[in-house]
């Protein structure tokens, strides 16, 4: 089983609309959790940390369920410039970053 | 923000050769380097971690002797991808932390290809 496991998507979504994914992780000791994105060809960025009582940046809500061990990123009123990839990182014990396989969104209009 | 910059951001090299790429982190001291290989479709794979001043640690499967880092400042963190090959082709990505703990700041990566 893989450490970090992501959905691969696509997911296409209406411009406008709500879109929700999960990743899951396998190592429960793990310590902190984030959502990336990754456009095509470029380098991830820090979309936002996911915090244990859950947090909203703006139209990006991000969850974190330990008991279960998934963290999820809903998206709200869905824009064509959020088409990109989503990529899950879990930082463990040792202090690295663990990134999942990316879930693909698709805003289209 | 943290701003980390590589060089080259492309480069096409022949078999058997040898390539550095270069990680600065432009503002901020980076106490720790990561270096990262993305396939593509798939996700970004850690190759070794690297500290200021001491060897760098390789992910299991990395060849060390193929892959050299030097973390020499700490601004400053090479990786040299020696004989390449082309199934060394793939994309090639830093980051680096200011704090244990703290967020890693990615640079623009530097895609890599061999003939």
């Amino acid at each position: 089983r893989k450490e970090v496991e992501q959905d691969p998507g696509p997911f296409n979504v209406p411009e406008g609309a709500t879109v929700a994914f999960n990743c899951t992780y396998s190592n429960s000791a793990s310590q902190s959790f984030f959502w990336y994105r990754q456009d095509c060809r470029k380098e991830p960025k820090l979309l936002m940390s996911v915090y244990s009582s859950g947090n909203e940046d703006g139209r990006f809500t991000a969850q974190l369920n330990r008991a279960s061990q998934y963290i999820s990123l809903l998206i709200r009123d869905s824009k064509l410039s959020d088409s990109a990839t989503y990529l899950c990182a879990v930082n463990s014990k040792s202090n690295k970053l663990t990134f999942g396989g990316g879930t693909r969104v698709l805003v289209k209009p | 923000g943290a701003v980390v910059s590589q060089h080259p951001s492309w480069v096409i090299c022949k078999s058997g050769t040898s390539v550095k790429i270069e990680c600065r982190s432009l503002d901020f001291q980076a106490t720790t380097m990561f270096w990262y290989r993305q396939f593509p479709k798939q996700s970004l794979m850690l190759m070794a971690t690297s500290n200021e001043g001491s060897k760098a640690t390789y992910e299991q499967g990395v060849e060390k002797d193929k892959f050299l880092i030097n973390h020499a400042s700490l601004t400053l963190s090479t990786l040299t991808v020696t004989s390449a090959h082309p199934e060394d082709s793939s994309f090639y990505i830093c980051s680096a932390r200011d704090r244990v703990g703290g967020e890693q700041y990615f640079g623009p990566g530097t895609r890599l290809t061999v003939t």
